[in-house]
């Protein structure tokens, strides 16, 4: 079946504006994650859903970060004002539930310049 | 809290050599143990986890990891390598008692398998 998707793949932009990077989970899965993966920092958790529950939103690492999940499916991860240090590629994952295997999305690269 | 460390940042190999990627973790409560592999422009795909019962994991690829408790080590080996096991390999943890299941990783090995 269909996996984990991420659009864009690639997202270039200029210091300052906004951006939108959108997960579409595993059909079923109720569980979604974000991490991101830079060269400092490495591979880090930034945002957990669950089904209707209040998201686990520990790892966003500045307010200028937000996601949404509509319906409990689609998300959307939004950097508002974006800064160099945001660029890094950002992965989605979903799970049947939380604590289950998470099945990664292949990312979108963001570069801001 | 929890950390990860993976021991080597980079480990190159002869094609058909055995090869361990150590991983060592730090947490006060019980975990649970995976290993994910990364290809070039690819998302991560899960290679074996441990959750409880046998402490010897088999995975994908003829991979497989032990859990020793004692040593808080979850290394993972491969009796003998290919040209295409080249890619970069993470190991990570969640809490058992977690809520969320949130993945803490380590830094990445990169394996190099050399012809």
């Amino acid at each position: 079946g269909a996996g984990v998707s991420q659009s864009p793949s690639n997202k270039v932009t200029e210091k300052g504006k906004d951006v939108e990077l959108r997960c579409d989970p595993i059909s079923g899965h109720t569980a979604l994650y974000w991490y991101r993966q830079s060269l400092g920092q490495g591979l880090e958790f930034l945002i957990y859903f669950q089904g209707n529950s209040a998201p686990d939103k520990s790892g966003l690492p500045s307010d200028r970060f937000s996601a949404e999940r509509t319906g409990g499916s689609v998300s959307t991860l939004t950097i508002q004002r974006t800064q160099q240090e945001d660029s890094a590629v950002y992965l989605c994952a979903s799970s049947t539930q939380s604590g289950d295997t998470q099945y990664f999305g292949p990312g979108t690269r963001l570069t801001v310049l | 809290a929890q950390s990860v460390t993976q021991l080597d940042s980079q480990v190159p190999v002869f094609e058909e050599a055995p090869v361990e990627l150590r991983c060592n973790y730090s947490s006060s409560v019980s975990v649970y143990l995976f290993w994910y592999v990364q290809y070039p422009n690819q998302g991560l795909q899960l290679l074996l986890k441990y959750l409880s019962g046998s402490t010897l994991v088999k995975g994908i690829n003829g991979f497989e990891a032990e859990f020793n408790k004692s040593q808080t080590s979850f290394h993972l080996r491969k009796p003998s390598v290919h040209i295409s096991d080249t890619a970069e390999y993470f190991c990570a943890v969640s809490t058992v008692s977690s809520n969320t299941g949130k993945l803490i990783f380590g830094q990445g090995t990169t394996l190099q398998v050399k012809p």
